[in-house]
């Protein structure tokens, strides 16, 4: 059974323009989250979807950060316009929360972003 | 004061030596405690997880958790250098939220 799916895994843009970037979950799973890495600040949630539904989306940096799920197995974080403090690792991680799934998060290999 | 502390390292050991990480925190709603161990650019993977307090065991490796210290703690036995990668601490509530809180990660580098 593959992991979760990430693309691209590399993006190197430069200010302004748009990316976006995808997360295919686990087979089975029904809840996303999407998370950034970076040295200064660690893992920061951006934000949760259950049930394809957005939950909690407080760690959104700003409104050019906006993020999708079309289905139930695909999702979608597109910054607009970006900008170099964007640089970093985007993770998404699956989760299943129904009866007899797993209990916690397995994540992707992640995308690394530069944006210059 | 952040809600889950860990420090950074890097830790440094021989091959062989028996490895503490630590992780401490101020939430003492957490129930679920997770150690995520993440490779150089790759995506952190889930090592163990505990419920509550207690000690749980798998192979080489052993989670603690002092809720009463609001402490946590993952031993390494015999540490090899495919051991050496970054170590985050993640906890979380019950009741139905499913957001873990991580801490930054401690680098851990076993060398031959």
């Amino acid at each position: 059974d593959a992991g979760v799916i990430q693309s691209p895994r590399h993006e190197v843009t430069e200010m302004g323009q748009e990316v976006t970037l995808r997360c295919k979950l686990i087979s089975g799973h029904n809840s996303l989250f999407w998370y950034r890495q970076t040295m200064m600040r660690g893992l920061e949630l951006l934000i949760y979807f259950n049930n394809n539904v957005p939950i909690d989306d407080s760690g959104m940096p700003e409104d050019r950060f906006s993020a999708k799920m079309p289905n139930a197995s695909f999702s979608t974080l597109k910054i607009q316009p970006s900008e170099p403090r964007d640089s970093a690792v985007y993770f998404c991680a699956s989760r299943s929360t129904l009866a007899g799934g797993d209990n916690e998060q397995f994540f992707g290999p992640g995308t690394r972003l530069t944006v210059l | 004061q952040k809600e889950v502390e860990q420090d950074p390292g890097p830790l440094s050991v021989p091959e062989g030596a028996i490895v503490s990480l630590n992780c401490t925190y101020s939430n003492s709603a957490f129930q679920y405690f997770m150690w995520y161990r993440q490779y150089s650019r790759k995506g952190p993977e889930l090592l163990m997880y505990t419920y509550s307090s207690g000690n749980k065991e798998d192979g080489r490796f052993t989670a603690q958790v002092d809720k009463s210290s609001k402490y946590i703690s993952l031993f390494i036995r015999d540490s090899q250098p495919s051991d050496s990668a970054t170590y985050l601490c993640a906890m979380r509530v019950g009741g139905g939220s499913y957001i873990p809180t991580f801490g930054r990660g401690t680098s851990l580098i076993v060398h031959p």
